[in-house]
């Protein structure tokens, strides 16, 4: 199975939006709707921030938005805010009841 | 609040064999309907799934690693276990294991990780 594929680094400044792709295929994303995203601070554990395409975690800020179309998934975050500059990865179950992950996208907040 | 904990040597020379042990606390691993994972991320790079097994006990895992990698579970100890065979230095890594959410992939608890170094 190959990796998804994800742009290396995004940026953006404080307040405003920023979205984060995640290309797959028919046997992954295209065929799942258990997309997740997850946020990864520097030697930290990553976090669950969207799951199911689009349903954020109980607590976790509306700032936070994911949908799909076809084969590709994508992260939105608005209003960036400082702390938000993290790793971000997206992972989809497959048709073959395995996980893959996307190689992980880099936020930097001006 | 289910709670998870790598434990295993830091160091494992090459050829031979890591292993991994998962202690998990608030949750039972025969209960529900979860899958129980095992994730590694060498360092600075990307996230990589290595396997799951199921709460029924059944098992799938990575293809690239398929031929190496066994998972067990424990239930007398509430824990779930990691084997790779035959490492190298491209296993040195970051090791996390996880539990989804319900009856689905999606990796809601991660332990903190601990990191699994291949050398001689």
């Amino acid at each position: 199975q190959s990796a998804l594929t994800q742009p290396a680094s995004v940026s953006g400044s404080p307040g405003q939006s920023i979205t984060i792709s995640c290309a797959g295929t028919s046997s992954d994303i295209g065929a799942c709707n258990y997309v997740s995203w997850y946020q990864q601070h520097p030697g930290r554990a990553p976090k669950l921030i969207i799951y199911d395409v689009s349903t954020r975690p109980s607590g976790l800020s509306h700032r936070f938005s994911g949908s799909k179309s076809g084969d590709t998934a994508s992260l939105t975050i608005s209003g960036l805010q400082a702390e938000d500059e993290a790793d971000y990865y997206c992972s989809s179950c497959t048709t073959s009841n395995t996980l893959v992950f996307g190689g992980g996208t880099k936020l930097t907040v001006l | 609040q289910v709670q998870l904990q790598e434990s295993g040597p830091g160091l494992v020379k090459p050829s031979q064999t890591l292993s991994l042990t998962c202690s998990v606390s608030g949750d039972f691993i025969t209960s529900g309907h979860y899958y129980w994972s095992w994730i590694r991320q060498p360092a600075g790079k990307g996230l990589e799934w290595i396997g799951h097994v199921y709460t029924s006990g059944s098992t799938n895992y990575n293809p690239s690693l398929k031929s190496r990698v066994t998972i067990s579970v424990d239930t007398s100890k509430n824990q779930f276990s990691l084997k790779l065979s035959s490492v190298t230095a491209a296993d040195t890594a970051v090791y996390y294991c996880t539990r989804g959410g319900w009856g689905t992939t999606n990796v809601v608890y991660w332990g903190p990780g601990t990191l699994v170094t291949v050398s001689s």
